[in-house]
């Protein structure tokens, strides 16, 4: 059966600091991965996806990119952190673009 | 207007009761439709897809009117496990659209 790790669970990080969350599949081959951030109360908003290595799509301008490095494989990273960066950021998968997706334990990110 | 459209809530319901969430959809294209539940800080899990014939799982009814382009979660005999949060989910083309959820919140 196919899982999805995220990791770190929880980061507590400065303004102005540095940022890179990873995302594993397990199970499954050249899946379709997504980032999304969640801000407190609000919904879902996609960041970046992927049908491929290093096939990167971003959805919303803003100072956060993302990689591919392996085909189960997605980072996401920030060069410098804004406090508008605080949320709670989820990784998901799905075996075809449009098609069911399956979500990480998700990271927990807050910015002083 | 947001593609995907629900009452926020939260609807409080004693156990047992019945309970439906409504959720609209704004481009017509939309060819798959989900239901997702998400418990406290958590992340979403999937509930059921919605069909157009509609369907059922367990104490869950989904339905879709295309032509009204609403979708709608019917949950019978709520337990107090139900309570969470139930995300309206359409795919518009090759991506995801999540509405902002409908709280649950089921009493003793």
């Amino acid at each position: 059966s196919q899982t999805i790790h995220q990791w770190p669970a929880t980061l507590v990080q400065p303004v102005g600091s540095p940022l890179s969350l990873e995302c594993t599949v397990e199970g499954t081959s050249n899946p379709n991965l997504y980032w999304y951030r969640q801000a407190a109360g609000r919904g879902l908003q996609l960041l970046f996806y992927s049908v491929g290595i290093g096939q990167i799509s971003s959805e919303v301008p803003q100072n956060l990119s993302a990689s591919r490095p392996q085909d189960r494989q997605f980072i996401l990273s920030s060069k410098k952190l804004l406090l508008s960066d605080s949320g709670f950021y989820l990784c998901a998968w799905s075996a075809l673009a449009g098609y069911t997706q399956y979500f990480g334990p998700g990271t927990r990110l807050t910015v002083l | 207007r947001k593609e995907v459209e629900q009452d926020p809530g939260p609807f409080n319901v004693p156990e047992g009761a019945t309970v439906a969430f409504n959720c609209t959809y704004s481009n017509s294209a939309s060819q798959s439709f989900f239901w997702y539940r998400q418990d406290c800080r958590k992340e979403p899990k999937l509930l059921m897809s919605v069909y157009s014939s509609g369907n059922e799982d367990g104490r869950f009814t989904a339905q879709l009117n295309r032509a009204s382009q609403y979708i709608s979660l019917l949950i019978r005999d709520s337990k107090l496990s139900d309570s969470a949060t139930y995300l309206c989910v359409v795919a518009p083309g090759n991506k995801l659209v999540f509405g902002a959820g409908t709280i649950l919140r089921v009493k003793s």
